[in-house]
């Protein structure tokens, strides 16, 4: 069984630009969020989809958006890019997001952003 | 809000050590605990969960019990191996939430 795959793994961008990453869950699995790693703030949370509506956001700017499609891949955008956007991006899936009995919430390898 | 607060590394050992990575939380209901674990350049893989009271969580040697009256999840190992370094996270998620809250994160380093 596949696990959750993040494209691409390893990107540079330039501050202003704007960036796309991309996950697909596994198979089966409705519930994609996303979480963004730093040295500095640890791992936070950005935002989770279940049949491609948003359940609940993290405190981010604005610049931050996501949206699932109707096969549970999923896909987030950084617009405007700043220096402090440099991070890892994590995606993951789970059945239903609950994190209960029997519904593990599986991780992807990430994709490591770097903003220059 | 919720919040996850784990004993602050780095942690180094010698092999066949016991290992205790403390980890306490806060939340209003009855969250879910986990415990992730993060080896070098690359993602999470779930190490142990516990999602009710007193439940044990176990993996690969690996133990931690939820403990509702001292709001902990300590992470313990009878005997670590070099194959064990790696950073370990300590999380929670509520129902209906669908968001897990991390701590910190510590890293142990297993020396031969």
């Amino acid at each position: 069984k596949a696990g959750v795959t993040q494209t691409p793994r390893y990107l540079i961008k330039t501050r202003g630009q704007q960036v796309t990453l991309s996950c697909s869950p596994i198979s089966g699995h409705r519930s994609v969020s996303w979480y963004q790693q730093t040295p500095g703030q640890g791992l936070q949370f950005l935002f989770e989809y279940f049949s491609e509506t948003q359940r609940n956001k993290g405190n981010f700017p604005g610049r931050f958006s996501g949206r699932q499609f109707s096969n549970s891949r999923s896909e987030m955008n950084v617009s405007t890019l700043e220096l402090g956007d440099s991070a890892l991006y994590l995606c993951a899936s789970s059945l239903s997001g609950e994190g209960s009995s029997g519904n593990t919430i599986y991780f992807g390898e990430g994709s490591w952003l770097t903003v220059v | 809000g919720d919040s996850v607060t784990q004993m602050e590394g780095p942690v180094t050992l010698s092999e066949e050590a016991f290992l205790t990575i403390n980890c306490t939380y806060t939340a209003t209901g009855y969250p879910s605990l986990f415990w992730y674990v993060q080896y070098p350049g690359e993602g999470l893989q779930l190490l142990l969960k516990a999602t009710k009271a007193d439940d044990k969580g176990s993996n690969k040697g690996f133990e931690a019990t939820y403990r509702k009256e001292t709001t902990s999840f300590h992470l313990e190992k009878g005997s670590v191996q070099v194959s064990d370094s790696a950073v370990y996270f300590c999380a929670l998620i509520r129902v209906s939430n669908y968001k897990l809250t991390f701590g910190k994160g510590t890293l142990l380093t297993v020396n031969p």
